[in-house]
């Protein structure tokens, strides 16, 4: 079982909706968790990071839910210029960086 | 500010060859790391540092070398090119306060043939 498990899509949605994807992680000892975003043959970029009480930034809403050992991440009113690949990412280490990715899911917007 | 300059882009290689892809970084990061990435992985994890002089091994450390003589230089070799080695590969570094944001290079195209 892969440590972190992505749906790779394609979500195609059109622009205005709202998506939502799920990431889940196996290591129960995980300990900070993150969303990174990667355009088509580029270098990721961090989106957000996912705290235990949700967190949200703009359009952007991140949950986490330790019990259930997955995160997630809404999108609303979706923009062409959020189509990406969205990475879920997990601190294996409380001090320190062991990141262990998802192989993404791909985001399309359509308009 | 350039951040963290990878190169080449892009690179061919024929098996048994071997070669140096170069990662320097301007923002005084300690740690710093080189990451593959294949289609339908996540990034994998193949050798980290976290300062000058100090090396470890990641994920699918085999069939790479790294050295890290100076904080902004950690080059990664690839001793002697496989047809399995062809991949993108990223380097990256962050610094201790926020290590969870990693800031990386623009990647390395590389196919072995």
């Amino acid at each position: 079982r892969k440590e972190v498990e992505q749906d790779p899509g394609p979500f195609n949605v059109p622009e205005g909706a709202t998506v939502a994807f799920n990431c889940t992680y196996s290591n129960s000892a995980s300990q900070s968790f993150f969303w990174y975003r990667q355009d088509c043959r580029k270098e990721p970029k961090l989106l957000m990071s996912v705290y235990s009480s949700g967190n949200e930034d703009g359009r952007f809403t991140a949950q986490l839910n330790r019990a259930s050992q997955y995160i997630s991440l809404l999108i609303r009113d979706s923009k062409l210029s959020d189509s990406a690949t969205y990475l879920c990412v997990v601190n294996l280490m409380e001090y320190g960086n062991k990141l262990v990715f998802g192989a993404g899911t791909i985001l399309r917007v359509k308009s | 500010n350039a951040g963290v300059t990878q190169t080449p882009k892009f690179q061919v290689l024929k098996t048994g060859q071997s070669m140096t892809l170069q990662c320097a970084q301007d923002m005084n990061h300690e740690y710093m790391s080189w990451y593959r990435q294949d289609p339908g992985m996540g990034l994998r994890l193949i050798h980290y540092s976290v300062g000058a002089g100090i090396t470890d091994q990641g994920e699918v450390p085999n069939g790479y070398n790294v050295s890290r003589s100076t904080t902004e230089d950690f080059p990664l070799r690839l001793l002697s090119a496989a047809p399995s080695q062809t991949s993108v590969y990223f380097c990256a570094s962050s610094s201790p306060r926020y290590n969870e944001k990693l800031f990386f290079g623009s990647g390395t195209q590389l196919s072995v043939l």
